[in-house]
């Protein structure tokens, strides 16, 4: 079975642009939930889509937003970017069952904000 | 709030056993357990839910303390391929779809 894949996975951006990451989970998983990773914070919570629908979100500005289309890929976007913005965004995929069912990561996109 | 790891790092030998501990202020629904190689994808190793009920790898042992709202992961015998970073991931209520993770402990074992 293929695993979560992510893309693109490393980008470099421009403080003031915009940026979407894509998701594709593995088959069969209709839960997607996005995490931003870095040093300092460790692994944040963003969001979490299922069956195109968001069932919670993260403590993060506006600015960041997500999607989820029928075959169950995201994408997430980063408005305006900020150079606090630059970090592992990694994606994980679920059967859904809430927190009773484990997480399968993607390796990530790494976004570099100059 | 996010659950507090311990110890944040730690070196062992081959062999040697370590423990490593979550904790959180909050009462606990479930915990999950998380390894993660220096630029690969974390890794899921186990889940403990309220009520005792656990998910995950024959070889990975933990446990689960709801009154203390704590976790503890048991490596024994390590190996070179334990080697990364361990994250617990903790949800504070059922029907949740939000795990809070720890900072992480990097684990790191030599020959």
């Amino acid at each position: 079975k293929a695993g979560v894949t992510q893309t693109p996975r490393y980008l470099i951006k421009t403080r003031g642009q915009q940026v979407t990451l894509s998701c594709s989970p593995i088959s069969g998983h209709r839960s997607v939930s996005w995490y931003q990773q870095t040093p300092g914070q460790g692994l944040q919570f963003l969001f979490e889509y299922f069956s195109e629908t968001q069932r919670n979100k993260g403590n993060f500005p506006g600015r960041f937003s997500g999607r989820q289309f029928s075959n169950s890929r995201s994408e997430m976007n980063v408005s305006t970017l900020e150079l606090g913005d630059s970090a592992l965004y990694l994606c994980a995929s679920s059967l859904g069952q809430g927190t009773n069912s484990p997480l399968h990561f993607g390796n990530g996109t790494r976004l570099t904000v100059t | 709030q996010q659950p507090v790891q311990s110890p944040q790092a730690v070196i062992l030998r081959e062999g040697e056993d370590a423990v490593i501990n979550c904790s959180s202020s909050k009462a606990l629904y479930s915990v999950h357990w998380y390894r993660q190689k220096h630029g690969e994808a974390p890794v899921f190793l186990m889940i403990l839910l309220k009520g005792g009920e656990q998910k995950g790898h024959e070889k990975i042992s933990a446990s689960f303390n709801e009154k203390k709202q704590q976790s503890s992961l048991y490596l024994t015998a390590s190996q070179l391929s334990y080697s990364g970073t361990y994250f617990c991931g903790t949800d504070s209520g059922a029907g949740s779809y939000q795990l809070t993770f720890g900072k992480g402990t990097k684990l790191s074992v030599i020959p």
